[in-house]
């Protein structure tokens, strides 16, 4: 069956990064434009990315560009998410999910906490 | 940026009533919207895409209508199982959540 299982979240303090991982199963990857959602805690869902089924166009939401980078590597099945200069408020569980439209199914998620 | 506007915020129904949700887009944009239901702790599921198109194994009391720049959700007869949050997303320009709509019993 459809899989994505995220990892790599974790504490940080500010001013640090972190590689947010999502590794796919089941589909054929490289068939899919592949996202990166964000939920802070107790808040609703935020577009943080999504990228193009051959890697090479990216788009970002406005506010987070030039601090996180999506990428992903077709040969290994895997998404990922370059953080970087995270703030207080980029605590939030961040979830890797298939497809800019008809977005699903979703990873778990994992949670990335920015707190000094 | 298209801006999604979802309503109401939250809502408390009984076990067999009809619910309805909308969502106001800040642009035209013609039927590029999906619908997710989020339980507590869990990931979100898409229920409705295209704006009207119910998603395989999604139950048939889920609906949704609208083009345009308005659009409405209906759960015909609220179950148990329907409770959590609802949320509308547009990809007509990259991608945008409405609030959410919590929904209880």
């Amino acid at each position: 069956q459809v899989q994505l299982v995220e990892s790599g979240g974790g504490s940080v303090k500010p001013g640090g990064s972190l590689r947010l991982s999502c590794a796919a199963s089941g589909f054929t990857f490289s068939d899919y434009y592949m996202s990166w959602i964000r939920q802070a805690p107790g808040k609703g869902l935020e577009w943080v990315s999504y990228i193009s089924e051959s890697g090479e166009t990216k788009y970002y939401t406005d506010s987070l560009k030039g601090r996180f980078t999506i990428s992903r590597d077709n040969a290994k099945n895997s998404l990922y998410l370059q953080v970087s200069s995270l703030r207080a408020d980029d605590t939030a569980v961040y979830y890797c999910a298939r497809g800019k439209a008809m977005i699903g199914p979703w990873g778990q998620g994992t949670l990335v906490t920015v707190s000094s | 940026d298209i801006q999604m506007t979802q309503s109401p915020s939250s809502l408390s129904a009984s076990v067999g009533d009809g619910v309805t949700i909308t969502c106001q887009a800040s642009q035209d944009i013609s039927n590029s919207l999906d619908w997710y239901h989020q339980k507590p702790g869990k990931a979100p599921k898409l229920l409705i895409y295209d704006a009207s198109n119910l998603e395989t194994g999604v139950p048939s009391r889920f609906s949704g209508s609208g083009s345009g720049t308005d659009f409405t959700f209906t759960i015909s007869s609220l179950q148990p199982e329907d409770i959590g949050t609802y949320y509308c997303q547009q990809y007509h320009n990259l991608v945008t959540f409405g609030g959410g709509t919590k929904v209880e019993i």
